[in-house]
């Protein structure tokens, strides 16, 4: 089974700063997506970015962007220009296109952003 | 706002006893799943059903239980409540066949078990 793992539970970034909070995962698949969430304070999940597995460039959404490196299994998302706003839980989560379409969600990591 | 709607947004209950989570999904979807949320956790994969028929199972209880009306809309039914259950519920939905098969989350519902 698919596993996603984000070995931060917590990061800090002071305001107008790059950070980078990372992810893994397993799969014995070849084609998947992969998902950034993000759960403020209200608990509403929001949806960051998104890759798919077979496209080689990395997805950006404004500040948004992420490392897609499929061969060691790893997607970062990398936060440019930090704003308070950005505070949050932020989790990475695996889909699969075979396995009736379940979504698996790493642990989360906790995002504290620093005026 | 998603589109996705959940009711009710909170529930208070005492261990033992039976609720029904109501989730309405996006126009147009047939999808919904069904997600459980525990204090700090991830989210756990429960249970999908596609335009009336169950379609795919996750770690769902015996205890649990859920089914998807001919308006689309979802319940989900939690029997014997234990105090363990507490978690926010999530629904979301999706339509099926487009890219990425996005997923729509709901607001939640908070479930506390006494």
């Amino acid at each position: 089974a698919q596993t996603v793992t984000q070995s931060q539970p917590e990061m800090s970034v002071q305001e107008a700063e790059t950070v980078t909070l990372s992810c893994t995962y397993d799969t014995s698949e070849s084609d998947y997506y992969l998902f950034w969430y993000k759960q403020p304070p209200s608990r509403q999940m929001i949806l960051v970015i998104r890759q798919e597995a077979y496209k080689q460039q990395n997805a950006t959404e404004n500040r948004f962007s992420v490392n897609f490196q499929k061969a060691a299994k790893s997607f970062s998302l990398k936060i440019s220009d930090s704003q308070l706003g950005d505070a949050a839980m932020y989790f990475c989560a695996y889909r699969s296109l075979y396995n009736n379409n379940d979504m698996r969600f790493g642990a989360g990591t906790r995002l504290t952003v620093k005026p | 706002d998603s589109g996705v709607t959940q009711t009710p947004k909170h529930l208070i209950t005492a261990t033992g006893q039976r609720v029904t989570l109501r989730c309405s999904p996006r126009s147009g979807d047939l999808s919904v799943y069904w997600y459980q949320q525990s204090l700090d956790q991830g989210l756990q994969f429960l249970i999908q059903y596609y335009n009336g028929e169950e379609r795919a199972k996750g770690n769902i209880l015996e205890r649990f239980s859920a089914q998807q009306f001919p308006d689309l809309h979802s319940e989900l039914n939690l029997s014997s409540l234990e105090l363990g259950d507490s978690a926010l519920y999530f629904c979301a939905s999706s339509v099926e066949g487009a890219q990425f098969n996005e997923q729509f989350f709901g607001p939640g519902t908070r479930l506390t078990v006494l």
